[in-house]
């Protein structure tokens, strides 16, 4: 695709509840990573692939985050038993390869824990 | 992903002024240092980046230097402009943790 594209783009969802968030990158880029943005604040990392393998995991939260990447291509973050804490927006990035390049950052996704 | 520290979390400078941004790292092995700038309610874009065989690297009125020995780098905007307003934010691999972020400020 043209960008790095993800879903949903915005996203309520109620307490204790499950979430999951796409994100497309540009085809042919190896290395997709994802970081979570609270308002105002930083990007904090949470997961980076190459390929389809997660070399560092360090970044997730809690056991209750986890992420995957299949066919080297789309990645989806899941969050289960969703926190008012987890509300921010989940922005995701891929570049050609892994801590060599640009990084290529997608629209975001803003999910809220009500 | 690697520990970065950036400082100062605030910046304002007069317009014409320069602007440094300090970043630090603590993984010897890191070879890689980015700059972005995330202007309000916009995405992460890159703006310069060094690697580290190279001390120094400009491109107009951005510049990066590295110091490998003291792991750390610095980011330089020299006759700032107001449209240089924005949140900056460093970078080191492996993994690309991102520094805590500046807020620019220009002021007219």
């Amino acid at each position: 695709g043209a960008g790095v594209s993800q879903s949903p783009s915005n996203k309520v969802t109620e307490k204790g509840k499950d979430v999951e968030l796409r994100c497309d990158p540009i085809s042919g880029h190896t290395a997709l990573y994802w970081y979570r943005q609270s308002l105002g604040q930083g990007l904090e990392f949470l997961i980076y692939f190459q390929g389809n393998s997660a070399p560092d995991k360090s970044g997730l939260p809690s056991d209750r985050f986890s992420a995957e990447r299949t066919g080297g291509s789309v990645s989806t973050l899941t969050i289960q038993r969703t926190q008012q804490e987890d509300s921010a927006v989940y922005l995701c990035a891929s570049s050609l390869v892994a801590d060599t390049g640009e990084l290529f950052f997608g629209e975001g996704s803003r999910l809220t824990v009500l | 992903g690697e520990n970065v520290e950036q400082h100062p979390s605030t910046l304002s400078v007069q317009e014409g002024d320069s602007a440094v941004i300090k970043c630090t790292y603590s993984d010897s092995a890191s070879n890689y240092f980015p700059w972005y700038k995330q202007e309000l309610g916009k995405r992460p874009q890159l703006i310069i980046d060094i690697r580290s065989n190279v001390g120094e690297k400009k491109d107009q009125r951005i510049a990066v230097t590295l110091n490998k020995t003291a792991k750390h780098f610095s980011l330089h905007i020299t006759e700032t402009q107001p449209e240089d307003s924005a949140v900056y934010f460093c970078a080191a691999t492996p993994g690309l943790s991102f520094g805590a972020g500046t807020t620019v400020t220009v002021r007219a």
